[in-house]
């Protein structure tokens, strides 16, 4: 079962050029998220979706877009790159909110180590 | 807003040793995941709790909602699970971004 894949796994880019981070899930899963891991720090959320079509932000939108035309798909774009966005990128996906009941777990895509240079 | 603090930041072990990690949070919470990052990155959920405690071979989680704590075991230990553990705290407020981690402990296990 392929769950949550991300594409690509690693990247360079120069300061200013933009890029898209892939993310589909075959799970049917409702609920999908955009977090990005620094060295020493806990995971922090960029964007969240609750269905095709509805997005949100989080902890840490800026410098960051998303869209959700599919339940499948939850690409991130950065656009204007910047060093601060060097981090290691993390796609998720739950079928509704996690935690709200048993069972109703969270899946992690394998991340996306990009560097901004 | 929660805070997530876990300790020991860095564990080092011998194989077949009891591992505790540890867990606080700061504000009530619903729900508290446990989660496993493998060296090479990707993350997996290990446990989902409310209360009382979870068992799932070798690991065990246990949470106390009065204290707001929770605790990962590792019984008889092997170096194959070293790894990061993370928890992360769904607050009982929280929607869909409810969801704050803790810093991740890094454990080694030595043969």
């Amino acid at each position: 079962n392929a769950g949550v894949t991300q594409t690509p796994k690693f990247r360079i880019l120069k300061i200013g050029q933009s890029m898209t981070l892939q993310c589909t899930q075959d799970m049917n899963h409702n609920y999908m998220y955009w977090y990005r891991q620094d060295p020493g720090m806990g995971l922090k959320l960029i964007y969240y979706s609750v269905g095709a079509g509805i997005t949100d932000k989080g902890e840490v939108p800026n410098g960051y877009n998303v869209s959700r035309s599919t339940t499948e798909d939850f690409p991130l774009r950065l656009e204007l790159a910047a060093p601060s966005q060097t981090s290691v990128y993390f796609c998720a996906s739950s079928y509704s909110q996690v935690g709200r009941s048993s069972g109703n777990t969270i899946y992690f895509g394998e991340g996306s180590w990009l560097t901004v240079v | 807003k929660n805070e997530v603090e876990q300790s020991p930041q860095n564990l080092t072990a011998q194989e077949g040793e009891f591992i505790t990690i540890n867990c606080s949070y700061s504000v009530g919470i619903s729900a508290l995941h446990w989660l496993q990052q493998h060296p090479g990155g990707g993350i997996v959920s290990l446990f989902m709790l409310s209360s009382g405690k979870k068992k799932h071979g070798r690991l065990i989680a246990t949470i106390n909602i009065q204290e707001k704590h929770s605790s990962l075991h590792i019984t008889a230990s092997h170096p194959r699970d070293s790894a990061v553990y993370i928890c992360a705290a769904l607050h009982s407020g929280g929607g869909a971004d409810g969801l704050t981690f803790g810093k991740g402990t890094h454990l080694i296990i030595q043969p």
